[in-house]
């Protein structure tokens, strides 16, 4: 089943780059990497989603490398309406469990 | 707006009732997947739908069943309810498959006193 670790919660400051990265180690070779925001008592949203090296959109940009197991969302010169969780979400044999999410804090 | 609308947005009942939250998913969209989400909790997946049909099941209780009708519109029903069901109950849509985009509806908001 799939699988996925991000860390539990980020600290950031207005104006910096922030890299938020996630293992799915049992990734499979269809598999697409996809990206969610949530603000509290909203459902999630959709950022960004990838399935090999780098992708980029209006509001974020995903790397994966080479062997798919990790990727990296890149949110570019964060602001205070930033802080939310994000959630990497990587479906396995239709396995469409979220995994904890990272928490990220953008201070002034 | 994400276009999937859940209703009601709020619902207050006892400990032992049974309770029917609907979703209605974006126009086109074949699959429905209903999430449970306790205070300062993750995402917990419950069940998926695709045009009617049962195709994923997560965590869901035996306590809890749902369905998706033929205009596509889904109805999560939760029964014998304990204070441990209170919870923001998210519905979500997508076109087909479960690597494509999910749309959240706003949610469920279930308080079980």
């Amino acid at each position: 089943l799939a699988k996925t670790t991000q860390p539990i919660s980020m600290d950031s400051y207005e104006g910096q780059e922030v890299n938020i990265t996630c293992s799915h180690n049992n990734i499979a070779t269809n598999d697409y990497i996809t990206w969610y925001q949530q603000f509290p008592s909203q459902g999630p949203r959709f950022i960004i989603q990838g399935y090999k090296t780098k992708v980029t959109n209006e509001v974020a940009s995903l790397f994966i490398p080479a062997d798919r197991k990790s990727s990296t969302l890149s949110l570019p010169r964060v602001s205070l309406s930033d802080t939310a969780v994000y959630y990497c979400l990587v479906v396995v044999d239709n396995d469409m469990r979220f995994g904890a999410g990272t928490r990220l804090t953008v201070k002034p | 707006d994400s276009g999937v609308t859940q209703t009601p947005k709020h619902l207050i009942t006892a400990t032992g009732q049974r309770v029917t939250l609907r979703c209605s998913p974006r126009s086109g969209d074949l699959s429905v997947y209903w999430y449970q989400q306790s205070l300062d909790q993750g995402l917990q997946f419950l069940i998926q739908y695709y045009n009617g049909e049962e195709r994923a099941k997560g965590n869901i209780l035996e306590r809890f069943s749902a369905q998706q009708f033929p205009d596509l519109h889904s109805e999560l029903n939760l029964s014998s309810l304990e204070l441990g069901d209170s919870a923001l109950y998210f519905c979500a849509s997508s076109v087909g498959g479960a690597n494509e985009k999910l749309f959240f509806g706003s949610g469920t908001q279930l308080s079980v006193l």
